[in-house]
């Protein structure tokens, strides 16, 4: 089983829809969660964290947590074509490892 | 205010030979961790440096790569005897504290090996 585990897509939206990334991860003592945006041939930059079960929300990105399912989530809302890229999800384990470990993405293309 | 700086952008080898990947954190940042992608996947951590000292290296091969991160000077990835599938890229973050803190990493623009 991997670590942190995605779905690689590719996810196809039209635009304006809601764009759903799904994440698992193997580590149930993980206590810090991230999002990041990889442009193709671009390096990852962060989108959003989340430590507590729950939604966050900031502007059109919500996140969503559920350590009990180990399951970690990025919705995004009126998605646009700027938004195609891939959708790395990290994940700080308490494995003693003090570095995140990165699923293998989803790619996401909306489609105009 | 600089972010992280990786050189070169992009470097061909011939087998055998060795490649050095250099990366200076962001201004105020003492942590640095190295990270490979190959093509269509996800990022390995390689290794998490502070100054002077290897804090984590598990994902490091045992062999042909070695990192450090001196008093002075950038961070600097080295692979001896390259063989094609150290084509990847290379890349470098940096953050201000533990990850366990902000969990933030800065990531520079990569370092692209390619093994001929």
């Amino acid at each position: 089983q991997k670590e942190v585990e995605q779905n690689s897509g590719p996810l196809s939206v039209p635009e304006g829809a809601i764009a759903s990334l799904n994440c698992t991860y193997s580590d149930r003592g993980s206590q810090s969660f991230f999002w990041y945006r990889q442009y193709s041939g671009k390096s990852p930059e962060l989108i959003m964290f989340i430590y507590s079960n729950g939604d966050k929300e900031d502007g059109r990105f919500t996140a969503q947590l559920n350590k009990a399912s180990q399951y970690v989530s990025l919705l995004i809302r009126d998605s646009q074509p700027s938004d195609s890229a891939t959708y790395l999800c990290a994940v700080l384990m308490d494995t003693g490892r003090r570095a995140l470990t990165f699923g293998s993405g989803t790619r996401l293309q909306v489609q105009p | 205010n600089a972010g992280v700086m990786q050189n070169p952008r992009h470097l061909v080898r011939r087998r055998g030979q060795e490649a050095r990947l250099r990366c200076s954190p962001m201004k105020g940042h003492s942590h640095v961790y190295w990270y490979r992608q190959l093509p269509e996947e996800g990022l390995k951590f390689m290794v998490y440096l502070q100054k002077e000292n290897i804090i984590d290296e598990s994902g490091m091969p045992k062999e042909r790569f070695s990192a450090e991160f001196p008093k002075e000077g950038p961070s600097i990835l080295r692979i001896q005897q390259v063989v094609r599938g150290d084509s990847a890229a290379y890349f470098c973050a940096s953050s201000p504290s533990m990850q366990g803190h902000t969990g933030e990493l800065f990531f520079g623009e990569g370092s692209r090996l390619t093994v001929l």
